[in-house]
């Protein structure tokens, strides 16, 4: 089984920059994808193939991956993006996700 | 547009099956695969399993292996994901999802709400 690990919680003050970061073995190798999570909703994608935007996620939120972390980055944060944040990896086929992190702003 | 549509809510006893339905519409379908991910409450999403609309081919996370089935009915275009044996531990919230390792999961259901009570 493969293990992704993510800090439980994140705050942050409004304006300014949040990092989410993703752990797992080798995560510089797997594409990577990052879903926001609020209550009693869906989770919706931000990221995929560690970087990419689908349409109408704007430019202020952003991905990196490096060895065995992959990082979300959401600048300018603001109340609404006050979530649960959870990134995926696959491994051998099998779909793993993160513990989810918390963010507070 | 695209869209998914699950079916409601299911209340079933432990040692029960549940099945839970999810319409597709709005994409060729045989392009992506239709995935079914739960979350029980304050857990991290769980995926169990995939379908491949084309060929009904499929593939099971291994801890659900022989409990889960998940199919496809191409006139209905719609995805079952039908769970037996059930525990408490299976009460989550059941989503389907589209996607491929590609494209990550870009559109989801609503979510269908599983109680499992004696």
């Amino acid at each position: 089984s493969y293990e992704l690990t993510q800090p439980p919680s994140v705050s942050v003050s409004p304006g300014q920059t949040a990092s989410i970061s993703c752990s797992g073995n080798m995560l510089v190798d797997k594409f990577v994808s990052w879903y926001q999570k609020k209550p009693g909703q869906s989770p919706a994608l931000l990221l995929y193939q560690t970087s990419k935007r689908p349409s109408g996620i704007p430019e202020r939120v952003s991905g990196s991956s490096s060895g065995n972390t992959a990082t979300l980055t959401i600048s300018v944060t603001q109340a609404m993006d006050e979530a649960d944040y959870f990134c995926q990896a696959w491994d051998r086929s099998t779909v793993f996700f993160g513990g989810g992190t918390k963010l507070t702003v | 547009q695209v869209q998914f549509v699950q079916s409601g809510t299911e209340v079933k006893k432990p040692g029960a099956s549940v099945k839970v339905s999810c319409k597709a519409s709005g994409y060729m379908f045989n392009f992506y695969a239709m995935h079914w991910v739960r979350q029980a409450p304050g857990q991290r999403p769980e995926w169990m399993g995939w379908i491949n609309p084309r060929n009904g081919d499929t593939k099971y996370f291994q801890r659900f292996q022989g409990r889960v089935s998940i199919t496809w009915d191409t006139s209905a275009t719609t995805s079952y994901m039908e769970l037996s044996s059930l525990t408490f531990e299976d009460m989550a919230v059941y989503y389907c999802a589209r996607g491929n390792v590609d494209t990550g999961f870009d559109y989801w259901g609503q979510g269908s709400l599983v109680t499992v009570s004696s």
